[in-house]
């Protein structure tokens, strides 16, 4: 089956770091992959759109210049939270559409966040 | 606005019950409705989808119900078990776009 990748699992950093995740797809091409953020005991809710080799597009309230998201080939998207602060602490998980269009999304095993 | 409203926000079954999940929508043009099921400190996974234009799938001891006039659709876990302890998200989508996640609901089964 579809499986995506996620690194780091988990990660600690200092607040005012940048940090990056990397979102992998690895038995299909993906051109487009998502980015969702969760909250504890929360629904997923959509960051943005990544489409390769293009840019991504960002959903109303999230901050482009914060999180920055590049998706430079078919299985690769990264999401960098720039200057992080304690309130970006959360669950980042991605999800991959594979190549050639299908609807399911495929996600991964998400990323746990904590900025001290 | 909420595009799909999920209930109940929690349920708890006995072992060897059945677990009833439901989803309403309001846009007609969503043509795929998917069910995920999250371990905790993990990302959803696919359980099962369906189609408007089929009015049941079952997958196991798993059944999607759905009813297009009603705008409705549902998760049936027959026979549930401990291991079925989970959270699960209801979604639709059309057109091959976004996902829009129901606000998920905490299963749990117990012995």
């Amino acid at each position: 089956g579809a499986v995506v990748s996620q690194h780091p699992s988990w990660v600690i950093c200092k607040s005012g770091t940048s940090v990056k995740i990397e979102c992998r797809s690895l038995d299909f091409q993906a051109t487009t992959m998502f980015w969702y953020r969760q909250f504890p005991k929360q629904s997923l809710m959509l960051m943005a759109t990544s489409n390769e080799g293009s840019k991504a597009t960002y959903e109303q309230g999230v901050e482009k210049d914060k999180f920055l998201i590049n998706h430079a080939s078919l299985t690769l998207s990264t999401l960098t939270v720039t200057s992080a602060h304690p309130e970006d602490s959360s669950f980042y998980i991605c999800s991959a559409r594979d190549f050639v269009g299908g609807d399911t999304q495929y996600f991964g095993p998400g990323t746990r966040l904590t900025v001290l | 606005q909420q595009q799909v409203k999920q209930s109940p926000q929690s349920l708890i079954v006995q072992k060897g019950g059945i677990s009833i999940i439901n989803c309403a929508y309001e846009n007609t043009a969503f043509d795929y409705f998917p069910w995920y099921q999250q371990f905790p400190g993990k990302g959803p996974a696919l359980l099962i989808a369906i189609r408007p234009d089929v009015s049941e799938k079952k997958e196991g001891r798993f059944t999607i119900s759905f009813n297009k006039s009603a705008k409705q659709f549902s998760l049936h876990i027959m026979d549930s078990q401990p291991g079925d302890s989970a959270t699960y998200f209801c979604a639709a989508s059309f057109s091959r776009n976004q996902f829009y996640f129901g606000t998920g609901t905490s299963l749990t089964v117990i012995p």
